[in-house]
Order: C-alpha cells, then sequence, then structure tokens
C-alpha cells in the first residue's frame, strides 16, 4: 500500500501479558516516529527513529516499553507486562526527511490497545 | 507540563459561522503544523508554517505563525459539516539530526448543520 500500515489495528490483551504492535512505513522514508493517544487526547512522543537507529528514546514512559526498527523499514513498539494505563492507540508515523520544514509526516491511522 | 497549549479545548457551532482556534506555548519552534483528526483514524497534516508572521491559506482556512514563532492560530470562515473534527497543532523544535515534533491537545470542533 501506498501508506503508513499498522497492525493489528485493535488488540484487547490481560494485564501482565507482553503485546507487540508493528508499523511498516511508506518506502524510503527514513524518519519514523511512534506516538500514543489516549481517548480525546493529543499525542504523546514516545520514540523516534532515523534508519535503524534511535536517537532519541526519551518518550517511552517506562523500561516496560521497547522499540526496534530493522532494515530502515519495518518498526516493532513492544510493551511487556501491560498494565492498564498502557490503554491508549498508538500511531506510527513516517517522513522521507528529519526536517519537517518542506516535508510531510504521515500517520498511520493506529493500533488500539485495551488492557483488561 | 505542556509545552503546547490550544484553545478551546471544545468548540461546537452551527454551519456557517466563523471560528478561531489558538495554539501558544513558551518555546520558539523552527516550524508548525497544524492536522485534523477524524475518529478512528490518524492525523493528517493540512498545513506546515516556518517563518515567522507567515500566513497561508487553505480554502476556508487561514493559518498564521507568529512574529515570534511561538503560536500560531487557525481561522476557518463559513463552517461547514464536514470541517468537524479534532485539530492538533504541533511544534518542530530543532534538535541536533531531526526536528522533534510536540503536538498540543487538540480542539475538538463540531459544525452543526
Amino acid at each position: 500500500g501506498a501508506g503508513v500500515s499498522q497492525s493489528p489495528s485493535n488488540k484487547v490483551t490481560e494485564k501482565g501479558k507482553d503485546v507487540e504492535l508493528r508499523c511498516d512505513p511508506i518506502s524510503g522514508h527514513t524518519a519514523l516516529y511512534w506516538y500514543r493517544q489516549s481517548l480525546g487526547q493529543g499525542l504523546e512522543f514516545l520514540i523516534y527513529f532515523q534508519g535503524n537507529s534511535a536517537p532519541d528514546k526519551s518518550g517511552l514512559p517506562s523500561d516496560r516499553f521497547s522499540a526496534e526498527r530493522t532494515g530502515g523499514s519495518v518498526s516493532t513498539l513492544t510493551i511487556q507486562r501491560t498494565q492498564q494505563e498502557d490503554s491508549a492507540v498508538y500511531l506510527c508515523a513516517s517522513s522521507p526527511s528529519s526536517y519537517t520544514g518542506g516535508n510531510t509526516i504521515y500517520f498511520g491511522e493506529g493500533s488500539w490497545l485495551t488492557v483488561v | 507540563t505542556q509545552l503546547l497549549e490550544q484553545s478551546p479545548q471544545f468548540l461546537s457551532i452551527q454551519e456557517g459561522e466563523n471560528l478561531t482556534v489558538y495554539c501558544n506555548s513558551s518555546s520558539v519552534f523552527s516550524s508548525l503544523q497544524w492536522y485534523r483528526q477524524e475518529p478512528g483514524e490518524g492525523p493528517v497534516l493540512l498545513v506546515t508554517v516556518v517563518t515567522g508572521g507567515e500566513v497561508k491559506k487553505l480554502k476556508r482556512l487561514t493559518f498564521q505563525f507568529g512574529d515570534a514563532r511561538k503560536d500560531s492560530s487557525l481561522h476557518i470562515t463559513a463552517a461547514q459539516p464536514g470541517d468537524t473534527g479534532l485539530y492538533l497543532c504541533a511544534g518542530a523544535r530543532r534538535e541536533t539530526s531531526y526536528d522533534k515534533v510536540i503536538f498540543g491537545p487538540g480542539t475538538s470542533l463540531s459544525v452543526i448543520p
């Protein structure tokens, strides 16, 4: 597809279980972002990738959260030992450049995570 | 602490009315973006403003970047029901090797037919 693809679109998991969320960015986009959005709220920055490296992990809320990106393409966000406060929509975005001035950041539709 | 503030948080108006949404910060940004998000979808970029004092128009939407590049406004003329959605401003802060994009909390707009 032409856009940013995320899976699963919806995930219900039990408290304490691990979850993996996948992002397939637009082909050729080197910059990749993960954000978290609680119901009706703005987006909370989690992590930024440039190629395969993550120069900014400052938004990850705890050491239960980790992310990787392989081959400069697909990224996986992993949440270990999920808690109810992790329930949110996890949004992935990609851009052809690290700088926003003349570039568009494209978002996927998100993965809605519910921890019960 | 919220780096970007938006006001109002909620807005419900009649079709045909005009409205302005504000985005404010104490930080200077290298660029500022406005997005619209509809339920169940990711945000979609409307505009990027880069230069202090810059004004951009997109049909009935007018965007302005403050002279000091700390604030912005979005004005909608003759609102339509299709304008309903969550409007998010996002400031880009120049880090060493990339622009860190920080989002405001959003303004939820409802346009009643």
